[in-house]
C-alpha cells in the first residue's frame, strides 16, 4: 500500500462548488504539505503543518482553506471553485529528522468548469 | 530575482549520453538539497538528497553543490529511455518548507 495517498484522483467541478481534497499518510511523519503544480510554474505550496495543532500559509494560499484531522491526515478546501485553480494537487510530508525530505502522494487532478 | 532558478528544457539527448541538470539559488542559508524525479501523471520522488557542500554518487547519479557559487547539479551517466522525466531541484533551510524550482523535462532518446 501507498504512504501517501490522495482522494479523489480525479475530479472535474464547476464554479462555485465547494471541493475538499483528501490527504492519509501511513509514514508517521508529523509535517504535511499541499502542493499544486501548473505547467510552467512549478510546484507551490498551498499550506502546510508542522503537527496537529499547527497550520501555516504558503505561496498561495488565497482561495483555499485546510483542516489537520489528526496527525495522519490533511484535507484541502476550495470553498467555491474558479476555473484558475484547475490544477493537479499534490500532498506531501516530511520527518524533521530526516532533513526535510519530502515523500509525495499520487496527486489530484482538479478540473473547474 | 526568485529563490530557486531552473531551466525548464526540455532537454533531448541520446541513450548513453551523460546528462547535466543544474539550479541556482540566492539564500545563503539553504542547507539541505534535494533532486526529485517526477514521470508524467505521477508525483515527485526523491532521487538524490545532499546536505551541506559536496558530491553524492548514487548509481548513475552524481549530485553536487557549490555553495560558494548557490549552484546545484544532477549528473546522469549512461542515460536511458526510462530517465524521461521532468527532474525538481529542492532546497531549505532547518526547520523550513522545501523551496522547489520549476523543473527540467528531459527526454531519452532510444
Amino acid at each position: 500500500d501507498a504512504d501517501v495517498t490522495q482522494t479523489p484522483r480525479n475530479r472535474i467541478t464547476k464554479t462555485g462548488k465547494r471541493i475538499m481534497l483528501e490527504c492519509s499518510q501511513t509514514k508517521g511523519h508529523d509535517r504535511m504539505y499541499w502542493y499544486r503544480q501548473d505547467p510552467g510554474l512549478g510546484l507551490r505550496l498551498i499550506y502546510y503543518s508542522f503537527d496537529v495543532k499547527d497550520i501555516n500559509k504558503g505561496e498561495i494560499s488565497d482561495g483555499y482553506s485546510v483542516s489537520r484531522q489528526a496527525q495522519a491526515k490533511f484535507s484541502l478546501s476550495l470553498e467555491s471553485a474558479i476555473p484558475n485553480q484547475t490544477a493537479l494537487y499534490f500532498c506531501a510530508t516530511s520527518d524533521p529528522a530526516g532533513g526535510n525530505t519530502q515523500y509525495f502522494g499520487p496527486g489530484t487532478r482538479l478540473t473547474v468548469l | 530575482q526568485k529563490e530557486v532558478e531552473q531551466d525548464p528544457g526540455p532537454l533531448s539527448v541520446p541513450e548513453g549520453a551523460i546528462v547535466s541538470l543544474n539550479c541556482t539559488y540566492s539564500n545563503s542559508a539553504f542547507q539541505y538539497f534535494m533532486w526529485y524525479r517526477q514521470y508524467s501523471r505521477k508525483g515527485p520522488e526523491l532521487l538524490m538528497y545532499t546536505y551541506s557542500s559536496g558530491n553524492k554518487e548514487d548509481g548513475r547519479f552524481t549530485a553536487q553543490v557549490d555553495k560558494s557559487s548557490k549552484y546545484i547539479s544532477l549528473f546522469i551517466r549512461d542515460s536511458q529511455p526510462s530517465d524521461s522525466a521532468t527532474y525538481l531541484c529542492a532546497m531549505a533551510q532547518a526547520g523550513t518548507a522545501l523551496i522547489f524550482g520549476k523543473g527540467t523535462t528531459l527526454s531519452v532518446s532510444s
